[in-house]
């Protein structure tokens, strides 16, 4: 069975930082891109990030370039998103999705719950 | 463009057929994904590539696609199908994906 696992959500002020994990089981991870996805607070989703299989390639939403990093630990089966200088608008609930391809698609076959970072003074 | 279009609401009686539609430049070039999100849930990929339904998805959602619009169809919804329905798809480089604002579907 599939599983991602989310954590390091938290209450961070405005430029702080954070680091999200995601920790997955049940599949080859290192077979598989992965993604970021976030949704605020009654709204819709956004695509945040992609990490290729090998971590060679990676992409990010205008929103959060410069300031988000994706990365992963394949030895771990884990998942990454460093996110300084955060801002009030980047308070939301952040998802850890499965792509279906190696270097990366737009077809998120698995998600875990989500870990909920709140920025705010 | 790369943005992706979708109705905010819709609605369908009990039993019937209902088509929640997407539109977008880059659908002429990608098929769209489509997700099925409800209240206090993670999103779950209900319809992928021309018409494909993962396992455990019921036969009655079915995808198509012409020209700039995609569409997902509920063939004899449910209650258990209101839900926010998401479509999804590459960008222009194709390195970035895009989700569609998402639609409300209520079941009458």
């Amino acid at each position: 069975e599939v599983q991602l696992v989310e954590s390091g959500g938290v209450v961070v002020q405005p430029g702080g930082s954070l680091r999200l994990s995601c920790a997955a089981s049940g599949f080859t991870f290192d077979n598989y891109a992965m993604h970021w996805v976030r949704q605020a607070p009654g709204k819709g989703l956004e695509w945040v990030s992609l990490i290729s299989w090998d971590g060679g390639s990676t992409f990010y939403a205008d929103s959060v370039k410069g300031r988000f990093t994706i990365s992963r630990d394949n030895s771990r089966t884990s998942l990454y998103l460093q996110m300084n200088s955060l801002r009030a608008e980047d308070t939301a609930l952040y998802y850890c999705a499965k792509d279906s391809e190696m270097f990366g698609s737009h077809l998120f076959d698995y998600w875990g719950q989500g870990t909920l970072v709140t920025v705010s003074s | 463009s790369s943005e992706l279009t979708q109705d905010p609401a819709v609605s369908v009686a009990l039993g019937q057929t209902v088509r929640i539609t997407c539109q977008g430049d880059n659908l002429r070039i990608y098929y769209a994904s489509w997700y099925q999100q409800k209240p206090g849930q993670a999103p779950v990929l209900v319809i992928y590539g021309q018409n494909n339904r993962p396992s455990g998805i019921p036969d009655r959602f079915s995808g198509s696609s012409s020209g700039k619009t995609a569409s997902l169809t509920i063939t004899g919804a449910q209650a258990e199908d209101e839900a926010d329905y998401y479509c999804n798809s590459r960008d222009s480089s194709g390195n970035h994906v895009v989700f569609g604002g998402g639609s409300k579907l209520t079941v009458l």
